[in-house]
């Protein structure tokens, strides 16, 4: 089974100063993805950034970047430079590898609810 | 980029009568499609995987005949809520992928049911 763990209900950021959103995971998977998704309070899921456990280098994508762990099973997002716009909901997600037992299923984090200072 | 949309983006409807909502990839092949549900300030949780020609796959605890999914063809899923009760008032989801396992799941805008 595949399990996501955001530990930060809520955070809070200075305007143009830089966030660290944790996740860690657990999976018996060898091939699985990494997903981080922002939800505003319209509702909808927007997609930030993606991380396969093969990859070796950081994903990175514009002022989104993910440190991933793999010894640690941790995937942090790092939002650079907040903007008011990013106060949102992030989850963390995971999706298991081909020929595992969650292939295909997204499994969501709890997660962080980010309120950008001005 | 892929855009899955999905209708109504809110419905009230009275206890007892049936909801359906619609889902649909509209620049892409969705061999698969995914319905979620979630309750205010908490995660998204899996209902029941979609798979074009054949029957969902419905998680643990959910009531297949309560939750309909069909998915006719490779652009439209569709959630049906049966006789819908107040505790089916949520807010639910749905997502969409290529067969490409790499690509994201791209969600619909969501639809928040109320069940007065």
């Amino acid at each position: 089974a595949q399990k996501i763990t955001q530990t930060q209900p809520g955070m809070f950021v200075q305007e143009k100063e830089a966030v660290t959103l944790d996740c860690t995971y657990d999976t018996s998977d060898q091939s699985y993805g990494l997903f981080w998704y922002k939800q505003p309070s319209s509702g909808e899921m927007i997609f930030l950034i993606y991380q396969g456990s093969y990859d070796e280098q950081n994903a990175t994508e514009g002022r989104y970047s993910l440190n991933f762990q793999k010894a640690r099973k941790s995937a942090n997002l790092v939002i650079s430079a907040s903007q008011l716009g990013d106060s949102a909901m992030y989850f963390c997600a995971m999706r298991g590898g081909a020929g595992g037992t969650s292939y295909g299923k997204l499994t969501f984090g709890q997660g962080t609810i980010l309120t950008v200072h001005p | 980029g892929a855009v899955v949309s999905q209708h109504p983006s809110w419905v009230i409807c009275k206890s007892g009568t049936s909801v359906k909502i619609e889902c649909r990839s509209l620049d892409f092949q969705a061999t698969t499609m995914f319905w979620y549900r979630q309750f205010p300030k908490q995660s998204l949780m899996l209902m029941a995987t979609s798979n074009e020609g054949s029957k969902a796959t419905y998680e643990q605890g959910v009531e297949k005949d309560k939750f309909l999914i069909n998915h006719a063809s490779l652009t439209l899923s569709t959630l049906t809520v049966t006789s819908a009760h107040p505790e089916d008032s949520s807010f639910y989801i749905c997502s969409a992928t290529y067969r490409n396992y790499n690509s994201p799941l791209h969600f619909g805008n969501g639809t928040r049911l109320t069940v007065t």
